[in-house]
């Protein structure tokens, strides 16, 4: 089974600060992109970056960035200069070659401390 | 250019009632998900379609929940009869899967309460 897994419920940081969200994935395909969205209170789902698994070249998105690591099926997301509107849920998520259903991680609740 | 839209934002009824839940995606794009968002289960996808067309429903959980798409820009999910344990939040989500790699948008979803 295709699974994505993050392994840390809850993180916090000081406003300002820098800080890092882990995800790992499990599949045994070789074409797939990945996700990370933001749940804030209001629940909405907004998607944060995004990285497709044939590209070596790690994406960026202002403050954001992530480290993709192919072979050891890793994908965190950098938050720098982290500000009080960054905290939120943060989902990991991946499509998986030939499907297009989004397989979800656990969550992480980012606090960011003023 | 507007997101996904979706009716209601928030709907509270009663135990053997019927729901709808309508949804209408970004202009131009041709695949369109159901999601449910609990506690316990976290997010699970319902049904998607391609093209108006119901491809996997394999999360739809019984015979009460039914979706349909009638057209290009509008969705429904039906819950007949609703019961306590389906309230959640239900997202809608599309994409544009050949050129903006499968990224899917939600929008701003149903949090429905059955009492």
């Amino acid at each position: 089974a295709q699974t994505v897994t993050q392994s840390q419920p809850e993180m916090s940081v000081q406003e300002a600060e820098t800080v890092t969200l882990s995800c790992t994935y499990d599949t045994s395909e070789s074409d797939y992109y990945l996700f990370w969205y933001k749940q804030p209170p209001s629940r909405q789902m907004i998607l944060v970056i995004r990285q497709e698994a044939y590209k070596q070249q790690n994406a960026t998105e202002n403050r954001f960035s992530v480290n993709f690591q192919k072979a050891a099926k890793s994908f965190s997301l950098k938050i720098s200069d982290s500000q009080l509107g960054d905290a939120a849920m943060y989902f990991c998520a991946s499509v998986f070659q030939g499907a297009q259903k989004l397989v979800f991680g656990q969550g992480t609740r980012l606090t960011i401390n003023p | 250019d507007a997101g996904v839209i979706q009716s209601p934002r928030h709907e509270v009824t009663e135990m053997g009632q019927e729901v709808t839940l309508r949804c209408k995606p970004i202009s131009g794009h041709n695949s369109l998900f159901w999601y449910r968002q609990t506690m316990m289960r976290g997010l699970e996808l319902l049904i998607y379609f391609n093209n108006n067309v119901p491809i996997d429903d394999s999360g739809m959980p019984e015979d009460r929940f039914s979706a349909k798409m009638p057209n290009a820009s509008f969705s429904t999910l039906k819950i007949q009869p609703s019961e306590p344990r389906d309230s959640a939040v239900y997202f809608c989500a599309s994409s544009l899967v050949r050129t903006d790699g499968k990224t899917q948008y939600f929008g701003p979803g149903t949090r429905l309460l059955v009492l």
